[in-house]
């Protein structure tokens, strides 16, 4: 079965500080790779994806990942964090054989501070 | 297209009584799923429709809880006899299916108290 861990269940960066949420997935082949940004107690925000090709994904609000096949792993990048980052952050991993149901991880709360 | 929207967005509940929340997808996909959210964690996948069949029951779908579909467009999951582990928030999302690859777009949930 698939899974994913996040080891950081907090973290905390100042305003203009780089970033970096790690991610490691459990999956018997490639899987589809996500990131999704939650505000409290609102829905989830697709920040980036990964299916194939490129191994460096960009996705919106100046967030990058990084898919290493052999570290399975999908660390989330900023270069410079704004206090509107500071939210919880999920990694999930799809199943390109199904329908796409994602499992997702515990997820990392980032705090920003000034 | 306003996204996925779901309602209401909060319930709360007393023990024992019954619940019904209703998911509107993106009008085009035709893949929804379930999930719930409980604090601290991540979401949980509960279940899975394509079009009107429900594919997949996760575990966590006790028999309290059921799913519908009934035009393959909105679903509605409800809940009877509620307990108090019942409080999470339900997310409901959906996807297309043009080609294998897509993603799935999340509503904001509704949040579940049960008191």
């Amino acid at each position: 079965a698939q899974s994913v861990t996040q080891p950081d269940i907090h973290i905390t960066v100042s305003e203009g500080a780089s970033l970096e949420l790690r991610c490691n997935y459990s999956y018997g082949a490639t899987p589809y790779l996500f990131w999704y940004v939650q505000s409290p107690g609102q829905g989830l925000q697709l920040l980036l994806k990964y299916f194939s090709g490129d191994t460096l994904v960009q996705g919106i609000k100046g967030f990058e990942a990084e898919f290493k096949r052999s570290q399975s792993s999908f660390n989330l990048r900023k270069p410079s964090v704004h206090w509107s980052d500071a939210a919880e952050y999920f990694c999930a991993v799809g199943d390109p054989g199904g329908y796409q149901k994602v499992t997702f991880g515990t997820g990392t709360k980032l705090q920003v501070i000034p | 297209d306003t996204g996925v929207s779901q309602d209401p967005r909060h319930k709360i509940t007393k023990r024992g009584q019954n619940v019904t929340f209703r998911c509107d997808p993106i009008s085009e996909h035709n893949r929804l799923y379930w999930y719930r959210q409980t604090l601290g964690q991540g979401p949980e996948f509960l279940t899975y429709f394509q079009n009107e069949a429900q594919l997949e029951k996760s575990r966590l779908l006790s028999d309290r809880f059921s799913a519908e579909r009934p035009k393959g467009s909105f679903s509605t999951l409800e809940i009877q006899r509620t307990e108090q582990g019942d409080s999470a928030m339900y997310l409901c999302a959906s996807s297309g299916n043009r080609g294998l690859v897509t993603e799935a777009f999340f509503g904001q949930g509704t949040r579940l108290t049960v008191v």
